[in-house]
């Protein structure tokens, strides 16, 4: 069975780096053109996060204003996201997630579980 | 580039809910739903027009005509309450959007 699993600390200091790692089981990791994370803030709505593709090349939402760093380890079935100088706005609920691309549109349809990471010291 | 959904739609039990999704008056080429439930990831509902994944029951339909997208989800059950959330994006897969999130109480 496909299955994306979220790891990492859950409470990161304010000013330092957040660091999340999903773990891909049931799939080929090198088979997907792409990787992804996805957040939601409490109580609030989805907000990509960033995407990889299998060159590595990162694409990442602008509103994060390039604190985003990807990155794609296929001897441990895993990818990776970094997020620097977080603050409590970055606390959220984390989900990495599968993105498909089909005759040019692209979604989503594997994700992980989540994992909440609060920012605060 | 934002997405727009209604915060909330209440109806009862077999009636039909209409979610739409408005792209700032921006033409939608693609669309994609998703449904949440407390405590729970999102689920893939509708995608490439209005496909449903394995396992989607039937009364989940998409629909989208210029500049809104509509998840019809007809003869609603109690289990549908859930947020739903709209999706669309780029060709290449460089970018994608989320709707505002919809609060559906059946």
């Amino acid at each position: 069975q496909e299955r994306l699993q979220e790891s990492g600390p859950r409470l990161v200091n304010p000013s330092e780096t957040l660091s999340l790692n999903c773990g891909v089981s049931g799939y080929p990791i090198s088979s997907s053109h792409f990787w992804g994370w996805i957040r939601q803030p409490p109580g609030k709505g989805l907000e990509w996060i960033a995407t990889i593709s299998q060159n590595g090349a990162t694409h990442d939402n602008p509103s994060l204003k390039s604190r985003v760093t990807m990155s794609v380890d296929t001897t441990t079935h895993q990818f990776s996201l970094s997020l620097k100088s977080v603050t409590a706005a970055d606390t959220a609920v984390y989900y990495c997630a599968r993105p498909v691309c089909i005759a040019g549109r692209c979604f989503f349809d594997l994700w992980g579980q989540g994992i909440l990471v609060t920012v605060s010291s | 580039y934002e997405l727009t959904q209604p915060p909330s739609v209440s109806i009862f039990p077999g009636q039909t809910a209409r979610i739409t999704c408005s792209a700032d008056g921006l033409p939608m080429e693609n669309a994609f739903w998703y449904q949440q439930k407390p405590g729970q990831a999102p689920v893939l509902i509708i995608f490439k027009d209005n496909e449903r994944p394995s396992g989607i029951p039937e009364r989940f339909s998409g629909a989208g005509s210029g500049t809104t997208v509509t998840l019809t989800i007809t003869g609603a059950e109690a289990e549908d309450e859930a947020d739903y959330y709209c999706q669309s994006g780029d060709a290449s897969g460089s970018f994608y959007v989320f709707g505002s999130g919809t609060k559906l109480t059946v």
